[in-house]
């Protein structure tokens, strides 16, 4: 059974970094074709998709956040971390990791698995 | 960068079919897919790969991928598919969500 599980402050400072970690169990990320990304949403606002990091440590950001923007993994941990350079209150959002539905190695483009998310208010 | 559409709201009697659409340039050349998200909770993953549905959601609800449009149909809308719906779709290497649509059932 696949879960997943952010976590992170619930407020940040301007201009620091917000730091969300995702804990998940149920698959590997040194499973070949495995994913995790990284979705937000802004109160009464749409999915955003922010991140995926793929199992060979490929990744693929956003861009309007590239240049803020950064994902790691530790797999032996099980665990994903997004972190976002000089927070803004626009990132006010709850924060979401997801698991990448596949079909062995191959992607189906789609998030199959959700974590509860966490909310993360930006604010002085 | 890559968009996709989709209308505010949609309202559906119950008993009744409901239609979702999903807009973006040569949609059907990426794989469109569908989630649900009731209000507090995560979403959900209804459609995927345009039209299939992954275990457990009920065959009420289908999908279909042509030109420029993605459609999502609930059919014999009950109170309880009353959520928001988002499509996504995958460009290369960027996920992109629709701004999603807010289903009423009365």
């Amino acid at each position: 059974q696949i879960t997943l599980k952010e976590s992170g402050p619930a407020l940040v400072k301007p201009t620091q970094t917000l730091t969300v970690t995702c804990a998940f169990s149920g698959f590997s990320l040194t499973t070949p074709g495995v994913g995790v990304g990284w979705i937000r949403q802004a109160p009464g606002e749409a999915l955003v998709w922010l991140a995926l990091i793929y199992w060979d440590d490929d990744k693929f950001y956003r861009p309007a956040v590239k240049g803020r923007i950064s994902v790691t993994k530790d797999a032996s941990k099980n665990k994903v971390v997004l972190t976002l350079t000089d927070a803004d209150p626009l990132d006010t959002a709850t924060y979401y990791c997801a698991h990448r539905m596949r079909d062995g190695e191959n992607s189906l483009h789609a998030f199959d698995f959700w974590g509860r998310g966490t909310l993360v208010t930006v604010s002085s | 960068s890559y968009e996709v559409t989709q209308p505010p709201s949609v309202s559906v009697s119950p008993g009744q079919t409901a239609t979702i659409t999903c807009s973006g340039e040569k949609l059907d050349e990426k794989y469109a897919c569908w989630y649900q998200q009731k209000t507090g909770q995560s979403p959900v993953l209804i459609i995927y790969q345009d039209s299939r549905r992954p275990s457990g959601i009920p065959d009420r609800f289908s999908g279909s991928n042509s030109g420029d449009t993605a459609t999502l149909t609930i059919s014999e809308a009950q109170s309880t598919d009353e959520a928001d719906y988002y499509c996504q779709a995958w460009d290369s290497t960027s996920q992109v969500f629709g701004g999603g649509t807010k289903l009423t059932v009365l």
